[in-house]
């Protein structure tokens, strides 16, 4: 089975504190994606990246920043945390392969809070 | 807002009853994704069907299009409380790696 491994399950930061978010696929997929889930809204796409050092803007991308060094790593940074960037942030990866018509394979989110 | 919509937002069932639920997307889709999410964890996948499919199934899921109305339905037979979670869908359009997902239908299933 596909294994999205996200770092943290919960985390508390500062306002104005530089945020790591790190996700860890072990299938070899090229596609990986970071959403935020908030009540509501469903899930909103933040960044996405089809290859190592490529990444392309989602819906929502201000505020944050990605990195993608290593295949099976997609990281997602907040510059500078703001209150509302409070959220639960789920990573996902999957094949590029027949482009969307690949399912996605999700984590199991980091619930983050910016105090 | 390019979001979808999911219909009804909550629904409460017996054990063994049906539990329907509809989509409203807003591109032209390649395909709709439906996917299953527990309390607390990811999106888990459950079904796919493209663009120029009317019906599929899988196991106890049962899945409609029609794109000419732009919606989807969800019907799971036979409910049992372990489906108990949030359903959405997903709509993706051709030529992109892109999902827009909708806002969810929270389904409780009562023993």
């Amino acid at each position: 089975d596909v294994k999205v491994t996200q770092s943290s399950r919960y985390l508390v930061k500062r306002t104005g504190e530089k945020v790591f978010l790190e996700c860890v696929q072990d299938m070899d997929h090229e596609n990986m994606f970071w959403y935020r889930q908030d009540p509501g809204l469903g899930l909103r796409l933040i960044y996405f990246s089809y290859d190592v050092k490529m990444k392309e803007k989602g819906d929502i991308p201000e505020g944050y920043s990605v990195s993608r060094e290593k295949k099976e790593r997609f990281s997602l940074i907040l510059e500078s945390a703001s209150t509302n960037q409070t959220s639960m942030y789920l990573c996902a990866s999957s094949l590029l392969g027949g482009g969307s018509n690949q399912p996605q394979h999700f984590g199991d989110g980091t619930r983050l809070s910016i105090l | 807002s390019q979001q979808g919509e999911e219909d009804p937002q909550a629904l409460s069932i017996q054990e063994g009853e049906n539990a329907t639920m509809n989509c409203s997307y807003k591109t032209s889709i390649n395909n709709l994704q439906w996917y299953r999410q527990n309390s607390g964890r990811g999106l888990v996948h459950l079904i796919l069907i493209r663009s120029n499919e009317r019906e599929k199934h899988s196991g106890r899921l049962r899945v409609t299009l029609d794109t000419s109305k732009k919606s989807s339905s969800l019907l799971i037979t036979a409910s049992r409380a372990a489906d108990t979670a949030s359903y959405f869908c997903a709509e993706s359009g051709a030529g992109t790696y892109k999902y827009i997902f909708g806002t969810g239908t929270r389904l409780k299933v009562l023993a």
